[in-house]
């Protein structure tokens, strides 16, 4: 069965800073990866996505993922976060032919000015 | 951009009570879909809906939980009598199709709050 962690449940970190949120995940196949923010009061929306290709992943707002077969990784990263990056992060996994996405539990994260 | 539209935002429900949840999905989309979570929890997957009729749920869509598309724009979720442990934020989804990969578009979401 699919299944996604995220071990950090709240990270802090001082804007201008860089930024590392992890996610490992579970599938047996070729899985699609994704990252999802969702700001305080808004809906998720899609940061990136991988699904074959290129390793690393461009997203929107300058965010960025690595995907990592053998380390079953997927972590998303930002080399300098601003105040607006507070939100929480979720990382999801897909599966061939699935339209389902498993999540994981989230990170917070939040931005010291 | 296109989005996912949701009604209500906030909805309070004693008990017992039936609730209706709805989702404008993006126009040419095909897969409509249905998730929840559970404060504190993970979103966790419920129903996915193509051609009229559910393709896929998962274990917590239970009889009590139905959706319908009822004309051409509409996306439903009923719950038919709430218990405590639905109170949860309920999001709508939608796809382009079904196929491997392709971006799952999330409304705003719908807080139910059953007391």
């Amino acid at each position: 069965a699919q299944s996604v962690t995220q071990p950090d449940i709240h990270i802090t970190v001082s804007e201008g800073a860089s930024l590392e949120l992890r996610c490992n995940y579970s599938y047996g196949a070729t899985p699609y990866l994704f990252w999802y923010v969702q700001s305080p009061g808004q809906g998720l929306q899609l940061l990136l996505k991988y699904f074959s290709g290129d390793t690393l992943v461009q997203g929107i707002k300058g965010f960025e993922a690595e995907f990592k077969r053998s380390q079953s990784s997927f972590n998303l990263r930002k080399p300098s976060v601003h105040w607006s990056d507070a939100a929480e992060y979720f990382c999801a996994v897909g599966g061939q032919g699935a339209q389902k996405l498993v999540f994981g539990q989230g990170t917070r994260l939040t931005i010291n000015p | 951009e296109p989005e996912v539209t949701q009604t209500p935002s906030h909805q309070v429900t004693q008990m017992g009570q039936e609730v209706i949840l709805r989702c404008v999905p993006i126009s040419n989309h095909l897969y409509f879909y249905w998730y929840r979570q559970i404060l504190g929890q993970k979103v966790e997957f419920l129903v996915s809906f193509y051609n009229n009729e559910i393709s896929e749920k998962s274990e917590i869509f239970d009889d009590q939980f139905s959706v319908e598309r009822p004309d051409g724009s509409n996306f439903t979720l009923k719950i038919r009598s709430t218990k405590l442990e639905d109170s949860a934020m309920y999001f709508c989804a939608s796809s382009v199709d079904g196929a491997s990969g392709n971006t799952i578009y999330f409304g705003e979401g719908s807080w139910l709050t059953v007391v």
